[in-house]
C-alpha cells in the first residue's frame, strides 16, 4: 500500500508568515491528493482537492501544488485562526490513506 | 443540509465487538456516486481510514483492519454501520462516519464518538 509522509510533524510560525507543509507519497498518485484542516476539538474540514483546487469557501491564502509523489500546502500569510493540524490524504485508489499530520502553532 | 450522527456503545471490553451506527439525515444514503466511510482517530493521534461502503453495497476495508471489520448499510433506516471484532486497547479512538463524494473526497463528517476499550 502507498504510504503518505508529511513534514514537518509540527511547526511554529508568526502571524503573517508564509508557511509550507510537505506531503510525499511512496508511489505516484497523479493529483489525487486532498488537504484537510482539523482545528482543536473539531471535525476535519476539506481545504484542497485534486492537489491544487481550493474547496469553496476556503480563504485564498491557502494553496496547494504538486503531482506524482510530492505535494505542498502553502499558507501565504498565517492568521491566528489557522492554528490546526493539517492532513494530506490520497484518494487515487483505496485505501484512502492519510498522512500523519502537521501541527501548526502560532509563535 | 446533510447531517451524519454516530451512535453506539462508548465502552467496549477487550476481545468483544465494537458496534457503531451512523444515521444520515437531509439526504438519501442511496444517492448514486457517493460512498459512506468510517474513519478513526486515537486520542492525540492522527486519522486512520477504516473503510467504506459504496452506494451499490460494495465495500473496501483498510488492509490493516480487514480481518476484523464489517461495514453494512440499512437503506430502510437511511443508516450505515461499523462492526470491529476482537478489539484491544489500541482500538480506543474517536470514530467518525463520513460521506465520500464522487471525486472521492470527504465532504461531510459526523461529529465523532469516543469508543474506549477497557475491562
Amino acid at each position: 500500500d502507498i504510504q503518505m509522509t508529511q513534514s514537518p510533524s509540527s511547526l511554529s510560525a508568526s502571524v503573517g508568515d508564509r508557511v509550507t507543509i510537505t506531503c510525499r507519497a511512496s508511489q505516484g498518485i497523479s493529483n489525487y491528493l486532498a488537504w484537510y484542516q482539523q482545528k482543536p476539538g473539531k471535525v476535519p474540514k476539506l481545504l484542497i482537492y485534486a492537489a491544487s483546487t481550493l474547496q469553496s469557501g476556503v480563504p485564498s491564502r491557502f494553496s496547494g501544488s504538486g503531482s506524482g509523489t510530492d505535494f505542498t500546502l502553502t499558507i501565504s500569510s498565517l492568521q491566528p485562526e489557522d492554528v490546526a493540524t493539517y492532513y494530506c490524504q490520497k484518494y487515487n485508489s483505496a485505501p484512502f490513506t492519510f498522512g500523519q499530520g502537521t501541527r501548526l502553532e502560532i509563535k | 443540509q446533510l447531517q451524519l450522527q454516530e451512535s453506539g456503545s462508548g465502552l467496549v471490553k477487550p476481545s468483544q465487538t465494537l458496534s457503531l451506527t451512523c444515521a444520515v439525515s437531509g439526504g438519501s444514503i442511496s444517492s448514486g456516486g457517493y460512498s459512506w466511510s468510517w474513519i478513526r482517530q486515537p486520542p492525540g493521534k492522527g486519522l486512520e481510514w477504516i473503510g467504506y461502503i459504496y452506494h451499490s453495497g460494495s465495500t473496501y476495508y483498510n488492509p490493516s483492519l480487514k480481518s476484523r471489520v464489517t461495514i453494512s448499510v440499512d437503506r430502510s433506516k437511511n443508516q450505515f454501520s461499523l462492526k470491529l471484532s476482537s478489539v484491544t486497547a489500541a482500538d480506543t479512538a474517536v470514530y467518525y462516519c463520513a460521506r465520500v463524494d464522487p471525486r472521492r473526497t470527504i465532504d461531510y463528517w459526523g461529529q465523532g464518538t469516543l469508543v474506549t476499550v477497557s475491562s
